[in-house]
């Protein structure tokens, strides 16, 4: 398995525009998880997805994001309208049926917001 | 104060040495995460544990659920070890973890 897959690396996009950061977990893991990370703040759990329906988002930081997972294979995390403070290292993550088991990150999207 | 305090939150040794990186957490856990985080960014997840100990290679992790206190060791340790090392824990009743800060290791030759 080629493991979590994220897309694009890295991202540079200009305040005000949308950016949509994509993830394919594992075949078979039915968690998701999409996770932010500053220097300040380190990691931080935005929302996550138990068969591809949204269990816990109260870590979306605001309105501006919003995540799908329209099917078991694929997910999207939207910022709109993005800002410089959006600005970090996400992470999608998956993990099998068991969600309190191992979790395999994806490498990572570093989003850059000017 | 944080959920979950790892510390040192740096600690430099020589390879060679034995290391230990120690976690606590203030909230009922199910289960206890230690993540390895590379220079160039990956996550690694390196041990999952509820009790007692887990050993693989070089690393060994253990949990002391009385005294809500985990510790990451690592024996001979050696450059490629240079890594940011992460505690999370799954709070029971949860599926979501808590980060700990990191402990940036560095090990000179």
């Amino acid at each position: 398995d080629a493991g979590v897959i994220q897309s694009p690396r890295h991202e540079v996009t200009e305040m005000g525009q949308e950016v949509t950061l994509r993830c394919k977990p594992i075949s078979g893991h039915d968690y998701l998880f999409w996770y932010r990370q500053t220097m300040m703040r380190g990691l931080e759990l935005l929302i996550y997805f138990n068969n591809n329906v949204p269990i816990d988002d109260s870590g979306m930081p605001e309105d501006r994001f919003s995540a799908k997972m329209p099917n078991a294979s694929f997910s999207t995390l939207k910022i709109q309208p993005s800002e410089p403070r959006d600005s970090a290292v996400y992470f999608c993550a998956s993990s099998i049926p068991l969600g309190t088991d191992t979790q395999y990150f994806g490498p990572g999207t570093r989003l850059t917001v000017l | 104060k944080n959920e979950v305090e790892q510390s040192p939150q740096n600690l430099t040794a020589q390879e060679g040495e034995f290391i230990t990186i120690n976690c606590s957490y203030s909230v009922g856990i199910s289960a206890l995460h230690w993540l390895q985080q590379h220079p160039g960014g990956g996550i690694v997840s390196l041990f999952m544990l509820s009790s007692g100990k887990k050993k693989h290679g070089r690393l060994i992790a253990t949990i002391n659920i009385q005294e809500k206190h985990s510790s990451l060791h690592i024996t001979a340790s050696h450059p490629r070890d240079s890594a940011v090392y992460i505690c999370a824990a799954y709070r029971q009743g949860a599926q979501k973890l808590v980060f700990g800060q990191g402990t940036r290791l560095t090990i000179n030759p």
